[in-house]
């Protein structure tokens, strides 16, 4: 079963323009998770969707950043425009919803696209 | 808050030495425990992880965890590591019965001498 996979693993790009990144989530799962790392500092919680819904957006930085889950499929980010602060290691995640019998969902993360912003 | 913190940022150990990685955690609410690690040029992959039930949890490699709740620690042990351990370990919690977000310590970069 092919795993979570991201897309591009990296990218350059100067101050101020735009970059959209990928996400492919396992096949069948409902929830998937953005996170971001930037250098030095823990791994956080950028958004959530179900399906094509966003159920928790609390840790998008500001209003330069959209996710969209178009279908309930594959993800995208959007910076636009992008700063240098946006400059990090982006994550996806994705998991299968709660069962009626699961008290716990583990979320498989993909590799991450390592962004630069100059 | 929501917040995990790792006691140590950067350790470095001979091989056949004893591990523990310190995790504290204040999160409200029953939670579900994890500790992920990352080695180097590979995905973030689960580690082990607590849920419910003993608190003592075996995961891969190992590596095991014991929950104590009245001290909201999580640490993580290997009795004798190997160079192939070397790798960044973050220890996280998300809130439990729900697909809920999880919140990561910084992590800590491993590093076996051979």
């Amino acid at each position: 079963e092919a795993g979570v996979t991201q897309f591009p693993s990296h990218s350059v790009i100067e101050k101020g323009q735009t970059v959209t990144l990928r996400c492919d989530p396992i096949s069948g799962h409902d929830n998937l998770y953005w996170y971001r790392r930037v250098m030095g500092k823990e791994i956080k919680f950028l958004l959530h969707f179900v399906k094509e819904s966003k159920q928790d957006e609390s840790g998008m930085p500001n209003n330069r950043f959209l996710a969209e889950r178009t279908g309930g499929t594959y993800s995208t980010l959007k910076v636009q425009p992008a700063e240098l602060e946006d400059s990090g290691v982006y994550f996806c995640a994705s998991s299968q919803g709660l069962g009626v019998q699961s008290s716990y969902n583990e979320q498989f993360f993909g590799p991450g696209t390592r962004l630069t912003v100059l | 808050a929501q917040s995990v913190s790792q006691h140590n940022h950067h350790v470095i150990l001979s091989e056949a030495a004893s591990l523990e990685l310190g995790c504290n955690y204040s999160y409200g609410g029953t939670v579900n425990l994890f500790w992920y690690v990352q080695y180097p040029g590979q995905h973030l992959q689960l580690l082990l992880k607590y849920f419910s039930g003993d608190p003592l949890v075996k995961g891969i490699k190992g590596f095991e965890a014991e929950f104590i709740k009245s001290k909201f620690s999580f640490n993580l042990r290997k009795p004798s590591v190997q160079w192939s351990d070397t790798a960044e370990y973050f220890c996280a919690v998300n809130a439990r019965n729900r697909d809920d977000k999880i919140i990561f310590g910084k992590g800590t970069r491993l590093h076996i001498l051979p």
